[in-house]
């Protein structure tokens, strides 16, 4: 098993471009999510999906969207990216729908730059 | 909600042994504690878990008091290896769903020197 997969690992982006963040795993986990890490900060959660064709907002949902069309993939998209959303994104999935009570299993990162 | 404080930042030497400290007041019935470790440019990695009393794996053991208002992470003979972020983190629910969203904090830094 490849785990959680997500790409790319580094980009860079100026203002008011557009991009989608992906990740993918492999596990058949029913729950997904993803969180950004500032520096010196501890991870902040974006959005999180609990099956195909459902998500919601986490702590810092703006300026985000997602959708999660299969249970595999679960992209992260930035419409209009703004310099405040320099940080590194962590893409986490977890087997159900309780993820205070299950593993949670995290890829590794992509670092974005927003100038 | 179960809001959780732990230290900024721990030191300590190869061969000793560790203890993390969480404190989480406000903690639900059925919340249970979690943490997990992070190494610099990874994701986190989960340790362990647990509900009450006390928890032993591999990697370390999680002492909760009765009460369940702090946790305490212990990490046997530490190595270098062993430098990273540790979370501790309390799951909560949303109303009455069995969804639920993962809170984490800043963390507690430990610095293991030789």
């Amino acid at each position: 098993n490849a785990g959680v997969t997500q790409t790319p690992k580094f980009q860079v982006l100026k203002t008011g471009q557009s991009m989608t963040l992906q990740c993918a795993q492999d596990m058949n986990h029913e729950y997904m999510s993803w969180y950004r890490q500032d520096p010196g900060m501890g991870l902040r959660l974006i959005h999180y999906s609990v099956g195909a064709g459902i998500t919601d907002q986490g702590e810092v949902p703006n300026g985000y969207n997602v959708s999660r069309s299969t249970t595999e993939d679960f992209p992260l998209r930035l419409l209009s990216a703004a310099p405040s959303q320099t940080s590194v994104y962590f893409c986490a999935s977890s087997y159900s729908w309780t993820p205070m009570t299950d593993e949670q299993f995290f890829g590794p990162g992509t670092r974005l730059t927003v100038l | 909600l179960a809001k959780t404080t732990q230290p900024i930042s721990m030191d300590s030497y190869e061969g000793q042994e560790v203890n993390i400290t969480c404190s989480h007041n406000n903690i639900a019935t059925n919340d249970y504690i979690t943490w997990y470790q992070q190494f610099p440019s990874q994701g986190p990695r989960f340790i362990i878990q647990g509900y009450k009393t006390k928890v032993t794996n591999e990697v370390a053991s999680l002492f909760i008091p009765a009460d369940r208002k702090s946790s305490t992470l212990s990490l046997p003979r530490v190595s270098l290896s062993d430098t990273a972020v540790y979370y501790c983190l309390v799951g909560r629910r949303i109303g009455s769903s069995n969804t639920g969203k993962l809170i984490f904090g800043q963390g507690t830094t430990l610095q293991v020197k030789p």
